[in-house]
Order: structure tokens, then C-alpha cells, then sequence
């Protein structure tokens, strides 16, 4: 199946830094997602980018499905920002979503 | 409309014992989908509806497993005789033709 690595794996970070995390993927995808998963465990959806760049506030992302690859810009970060960030995929023939091992942030004030 | 509903949050019961999870999508998605959740680990897929076809099993989804979508709206999430090893967050999702998927809160079970 298709394998999806999210780097860093850890991540600390001083209120109001930027930062950039990374979703690496193994086959073409006709989905992406990237998703805030809050201290209760609920999956909160921040973009839903197979391909091209979207902003929403202070955060962003771009995909660039070619080279099987998707970034989540982080600026101005803030203590809520904390939590897990998680990149998920569905390949072109599937139906499933299947997740990377997450990005686990940190935001100290 | 609400959102994804899961119901309960949160269900502690005895190894052995047997447990239902209800998840209720969003009312115009006719694609839902559960997924388990260990710590420190990212969501794992079991089990796809198409409306009341289920279309996809994991190999996660072990016999004591079963999921069921009547009508194609809710759907249930059983566990019969459950382990120590079946403690983890349970979500469901959902979603419509080619859009995103939305997820529930989750149900955190835990076996004792």
C-alpha cells in the first residue's frame, strides 16, 4: 500500500515562530488532507489539497502532486497551535484516506 | 447539521465484555468510514460504507469485529469479547462523492 512519512517527527517551537512540516507520499494521490488533531483527539480539518497552494489565516499549504510531496506552512505560531498535525492521503483507485505518523508540536509561550 | 456524531465519548469495560459504538455522518454524505487510533500513532482505516454496502475490510478488522450501516445512514461498531489490546480511539468519518472527509470526536475505549 501507499506509504506516507511526515517530518520532523517532534517539533518545539517559541510563540511566534514560523515553522514548515512535511508530507512525503509514494504513490499518485487524487486527495490530500492535513488535519489538527486537538488534546481531546478529535481530527480537526485545516486543508483539503491534492494539489496547488491554499492559505487559511496564518496557515498554508502546498502540494505538488508530481513529486509526490505536500508542506504545511505554520507562521506566527501561537500555544494553541500546539498539538498533533496529520497529512493524509487516498490514492487515485482507492477510497480510504491513509494517514502519515503525524508531526507532534509544541508551542511554548 | 452538526457535524459527525459519535456516541459515547468514552466506554471502560471489563476483557471479555462486549461494546457498540454508533457513529451518525453528515446527513448528505453516503460514504463513511472507521478508523482505530493508538497512542502515539496516526489513524489506522478498518472498515468503508458506501451507503449500506460495506466495500472495504481491513485486515485490522479481526473476527470479533463487526460494522454495520443499515440504511445506509448510522453505523455500528462492534467488539465481542474484548482484549486489553483492543484499547485505543475509535473514529468515524464521513464524507460525499470526490469531497474531504469530516471526522467525529471519537469513542475512547478501554478495555481493564
Amino acid at each position: 500500500g501507499i506509504q506516507v512519512e511526515q517530518s520532523p517527527p517532534d517539533l518545539i517551537l517559541q510563540e511566534g515562530a514560523n515553522s514548515t512540516l512535511r508530507c512525503n507520499f509514494s504513490d499518485s494521490v487524487n486527495n490530500l488532507q492535513w488535519f489538527h488533531q486537538n488534546p481531546w483527539g478529535q481530527l480537526i480539518n485545516l486543508f483539503y489539497i491534492p494539489s496547488g497552494t491554499k492559505q487559511n489565516g496564518r496557515l498554508s499549504a502546498t502540494t505538488v502532486a508530481t513529486e509526490r510531496y505536500s508542506l504545511l506552512y505554520i507562521s506566527s505560531s501561537q500555544t494553541t497551535d500546539s498539538g498533533v498535525y496529520f497529512c493524509a492521503v487516498r490514492i487515485n483507485a482507492g477510497n480510504m484516506l491513509t494517514f502519515g505518523g503525524g508531526t507532534r508540536l509544541m508551542v511554548k509561550p | 447539521d452538526t457535524g459527525v456524531s459519535q456516541n459515547p465519548r468514552h466506554k471502560i469495560t471489563k476483557r471479555g465484555q462486549n461494546v457498540t459504538f454508533r457513529c451518525d455522518p453528515i446527513s448528505e454524505h453516503n460514504r463513511l468510514y472507521w478508523y482505530r487510533q493508538t497512542l502515539g500513532q496516526g489513524p489506522e482505516f478498518l472498515t468503508y460504507f458506501q451507503n449500506e454496502a460495506q466495500l472495504e475490510k481491513s485486515r485490522l478488522l479481526s473476527d470479533r469485529f463487526s460494522a454495520e450501516r443499515p440504511k445506509g445512514s448510522f453505523s455500528t461498531l462492534e467488539i465481542q469479547r474484548t482484549e486489553q489490546g483492543d484499547s485505543a480511539m475509535y473514529l468515524c468519518a464521513s464524507r460525499g462523492s470526490n469531497t474531504e472527509a469530516f471526522f467525529g470526536q471519537g469513542t475512547r475505549l478501554t478495555v481493564v
